[in-house]
């Protein structure tokens, strides 16, 4: 069995200041972990993802995420927030070749 | 090829009536994957599919819902006798082969049961 924890379920950042969005997961095998952003009625759009190798993943729009094991933590950062990045935010993990689990969310709001 | 295609992205149905959703996934992709989200949540599994072959359901996907994948293309979710409950945005995905690889997601479809 296999499941994400995202604390917050609200994020507010200034413009410029540092975005952390935090995923803790449960997974009985090595996992795979995903970030996705989604905009209002919108599908899912990959951020980053790590899958075997350097922990540190970097993605899209200049988000990048740890993957730490002892942990258990895959959190998201990003040095300098853009108002562009107002969307809400997904943690997944996958530890096989079929679906994702995902978190209930993180809703990013960035404050001019 | 544009992505992974969902119609229609809206629904509005009566109570009790039954309604159809079509996917139509990246070509070259083998899996297709239906999600259901609700206001407020992450995503939640309700089948897959690995060409035609449906592999997996959730215990989500009552006998309301079936799902089909004929010759490995397009995809449909049927729910029949809708409820309230199933207002939702439907999401479908698709992937190539490998729990490592990117799933890549449709606009969905709005169902509102009234």
């Amino acid at each position: 069995a296999q499941s994400v924890t995202q604390l917050g379920s609200h994020v507010s950042v200034s413009e410029g200041a540092l975005v952390l969005l935090r995923c803790n997961y449960s997974s009985s095998v090595p996992p795979y972990l995903f970030w996705y952003v989604q905009y209002p009625n919108q599908g899912l759009q990959l951020l980053l993802k790590y899958t075997t190798g350097a922990t540190l993943v970097k993605g899209i729009n200049g988000f990048e995420a740890e993957f730490k094991k002892s942990e258990t933590s895959f959190h998201l950062t990003k040095p300098s927030a853009h108002m562009s990045d107002a969307a809400e935010y997904f943690c997944a993990v996958s530890s096989s070749a079929r679906q994702l689990t995902f978190g209930s969310g993180t809703q990013l709001t960035v404050l001019p | 090829d544009t992505g992974v295609s969902q119609n229609p992205r809206h629904k509005i149905t009566k109570r009790g009536q039954n309604v159809t959703f079509r996917c139509d996934p990246i070509s070259e992709h083998n899996r297709l994957y239906w999600y259901r989200q609700t206001l407020g949540q992450g995503p939640e599994f309700l089948t897959y599919f690995q060409n035609e072959a449906q592999l997996e359901k959730s215990r989500l996907l009552s006998d309301r819902f079936s799902a089909e994948r004929p010759k490995g293309s397009f995809s449909t979710l049927e729910i029949q006798r809708t409820e309230q409950g199933d207002s939702a945005m439907y999401l479908c995905a698709s992937s190539s082969s490998g729990g490592e690889t990117e799933a890549f997601f449709g606009q969905g479809t709005r169902l509102t049961v009234v």
